[in-house]
């Protein structure tokens, strides 16, 4: 089963406009991490943002901003006035306990292009 | 500051080929390293990962396998190349299971 939900496939906006990634994660422990990663189209993996469980507060950096809502199971991403350098894919992640340790299941990404 | 480096960047090989990756970190001692594999078109899926040298454990099954020589070395291996093995390799590192994992640069494969 899909642990992470990024329900939107593809999502193009205009230069300037601001834009929001959604991520519905699923899980039963009280304790897991959640994480936000940019994939340009080097492919290279960025790290952008980690939540533990315990922390809802939200989080700005920039022109990024997170809203961790466990109500809701969701870890939604918004880009205010984007730019054409946003353009990429965006993964959520869930790292949670499992006989594995602690891994990282990936959503299945968002690709967002950012137009002039 | 610690750094991740894979190679070799991009790879063409014919199937049935023996493949070997390679990925190592600086700049940190006793990391936790782990193999991705993305498929076109597909997330990332983890392959294998590494709390120590010569511990590793494998997710999927398949004629991958993993080695950690050193403290900071993660190789990914094949004796045998398959179409299916198509796609693009990320090694990341963290300093613990729970925190942060931070990806190398990756190697794309294409299997002819």
């Amino acid at each position: 089963a899909q642990k992470v939900t990024q329900a939107q496939t593809e999502i193009s906006v205009v230069e300037k406009e601001d834009v929001t990634l959604d991520c519905v994660y699923e899980t039963r422990d009280t304790t897991y991490y959640l994480f936000w990663y940019k994939q340009p189209p080097s492919g290279e993996l960025v790290f952008l943002i980690r939540r533990n469980s315990f922390d809802e507060q939200n989080e700005i950096s920039g022109r990024y901003s997170w809203n961790f809502q466990k109500s809701t199971s969701s870890f939604n991403f918004t880009i205010t006035a984007s730019q054409v350098v946003d353009s990429a894919v965006y993964f959520c992640a869930l790292s949670e306990y499992s006989n594995s340790g602690y891994a990282l299941n990936f959503g299945k990404g968002t690709s967002l292009l950012v137009t002039p | 500051s610690q750094t991740i480096h894979q190679w070799p960047a991009t790879l063409v090989q014919p199937v049935g080929s023996p493949l070997s990756l390679e990925c190592t970190v600086e700049g940190t001692s006793n990391p936790n390293l782990y193999w991705y594999r993305q498929a076109a078109g597909r997330g990332l899926q983890l392959l294998f990962y590494s709390v120590g040298i010569g511990q590793i454990s494998s997710e999927v099954p398949q004629n991958l396998s993993a080695s950690r020589p050193q403290d900071r070395q993660f190789i990914l291996s094949s004796k045998k190349l398959l179409l299916s093995d198509s796609g693009f390799y990320l090694c990341a590192w963290s300093r613990t299971v729970t925190d942060t994992q931070y990806f190398g640069p990756g190697t794309r494969l294409t299997v002819l």
